[in-house]
């Protein structure tokens, strides 16, 4: 049971440079979302999606997009990364509905210099 | 809007004593509320949760937490503390009617002295 995949793991890009992270989930999840971790600010939501081919803004969209064209996978790009984008980011998945447990992948270490 | 707030950022305790982290929530409906345990450089591992049944809820390692609506707490408790619990703890809600949302608190850090 593979449950969320992350890739890549680690990145060090430099500023200006583009790149797009994959979140992988092979449960069948309706939804699925991205977060990124900051020292003492928790996990906050970037985007999210309630299905394929649907996409939402969270918390803290500015400088991301994404995209869901199939309902396993749900991609998080940077156009133009910037050194404040330097964080851990972490996808997550979970069934439509409440009462469901969620699944995180293990996150990718992201570094723009 | 739901939102989510652990009162201490960092908590001290010795092995073999008790732990409590605190968070409170605010909802406008019954909420789903999670607690989970992030190890240094490690990914999100869940402790436990509520989802509107039995108040206190029991999860691994020996932590439970008591889901209290007049107080509109959520409070992780341990009766005796390990080397191992020394980790960053997440008090969480979820906005399930809103896609299904995480929202997570600013994170606690649990050091355990022996």
């Amino acid at each position: 049971n593979a449950g969320v995949t992350q890739t890549p793991k680690f990145r060090v890009l430099k500023t200006g440079q583009s790149m797009t992270l994959l979140c992988a989930q092979d449960m069948n999840h309706e939804y699925m979302y991205w977060y990124r971790q900051d020292p003492g600010m928790g996990l906050r939501l970037i985007h999210y999606s309630v299905g394929e081919g649907t996409t939402a803004k969270g918390e803290v969209p500015d400088g991301y997009n994404v995209s869901r064209l199939k309902k396993q996978n749900f991609l998080l790009g940077l156009e133009s990364a910037a050194p404040s984008q330097t964080s851990v980011y972490f996808c997550a998945s979970t069934h439509s509905g409440a009462n469901y447990g969620y699944t995180f992948g293990s996150g990718t270490r992201l570094t723009v210099v | 809007a739901q939102s989510v707030t652990q009162l201490d950022s960092h908590v001290s305790v010795s092995e073999g004593t008790p732990v409590l982290l605190r968070c409170n929530y605010s909802s406008s409906y019954s909420p789903s509320l999670f607690w989970y345990v992030q190890h240094p450089n490690k990914g999100l591992q869940l402790l436990l949760k509520y989802t509107s049944a039995a108040t206190l809820v029991k999860g691994i390692n020996g932590f439970e937490a008591e889901f209290k609506k007049s107080e509109t707490s959520f409070h992780l408790t341990k009766p005796s503390a390990h080397m191992s619990d020394a980790a960053e703890y997440f008090c969480v809600v979820s906005q399930y009617n809103q896609g299904g949302k995480l929202i997570f608190g600013q994170g606690t850090e649990l050091s355990v002295k022996p």
